[in-house]
């Protein structure tokens, strides 16, 4: 069973545009979340990460908003542009630290 | 400060065959972890540790053994290969301290394992 879900395995958009990679989660203990990007033949790499308290962090042209009640969190890259093009996976804990991944969501930015 | 570095980078094994991926890290984190990719199914925790001398498993542990020793090292040994461990593994570390926000993991470049 899926705790933490990515839906869209794949997001194509165009260069300038905002891109909206979107996760939902189902265990109410989880208090932190995490964005990490993937290119191929690397490993992940932190992007961002927002705790429970807050319901938004921003970082440069990366924002993360957290809706709790709806447990569901969301990455907004504004603007996209082709280098932001590579998996990106959403992440969860609670108390022991131990982060549970989502399946990932393939980001494809147009030029 | 070279982060986290894992060895091989790529690897045939037989069916029954027995490997080591080695991961080191210099940052003197305390938590460690092993995770496996398979296409289109996201990270999957294998194992991991939260300092020299304690591991635990994760969500896949079957056919995987650990062992931290050290708090840089944190290899990966896989006994009888079989087919179904092909996959690209991750090595990662974390600082953890009590009470605080989960800190964010620091990769490996991954080992690519193919069992035939």
């Amino acid at each position: 069973d899926q705790q933490v879900k990515q839906n869209s395995p794949s997001l194509s958009v165009q260069e300038g545009r905002i891109s909206i990679l979107n996760c939902d989660y189902t265990n109410s203990m989880f208090d932190y979340f995490l964005w990490y990007k993937k290119y191929p033949a690397e490993g992940p790499t932190f992007l961002i990460s927002i705790s429970s308290i807050k319901d938004k962090n921003e970082d440069g042209r990366f924002t993360v908003f957290l809706n709790k009640s709806a447990k569901h969190l969301s990455l907004h890259i504004v603007p996209s542009q082709p280098g932001d093009s590579a998996v990106y996976f959403c992440a969860a804990s609670g108390g022991s630290y131990i982060p549970t991944f989502g399946r990932g969501t393939s980001l494809i930015v147009h030029p | 400060n070279a982060g986290v570095t894992q060895t091989p980078k790529f690897r045939i094994l037989k069916i029954g065959q027995s490997m080591t991926l080695q991961c080191t890290q210099d940052m003197n984190h305390n938590y460690m972890y092993w995770y496996r990719q398979d296409p289109g199914m996201g990270l999957k925790l294998i194992y991991y540790s939260v300092g020299a001398g304690i591991t635990d498993k994760g969500e896949v542990p079957n056919g995987y053994n650990v062992s931290r020793s050290t708090t840089e090292d944190f290899p990966l040994r896989l006994e009888l290969a079989a087919p179904s461990q092909t996959s690209v593994y991750f090595c990662a570390s974390s600082y953890q301290a009590l009470g605080t926000g989960t800190y964010e993991q620091y990769f490996g470049p991954g080992t690519r394992l193919t069992v035939t």
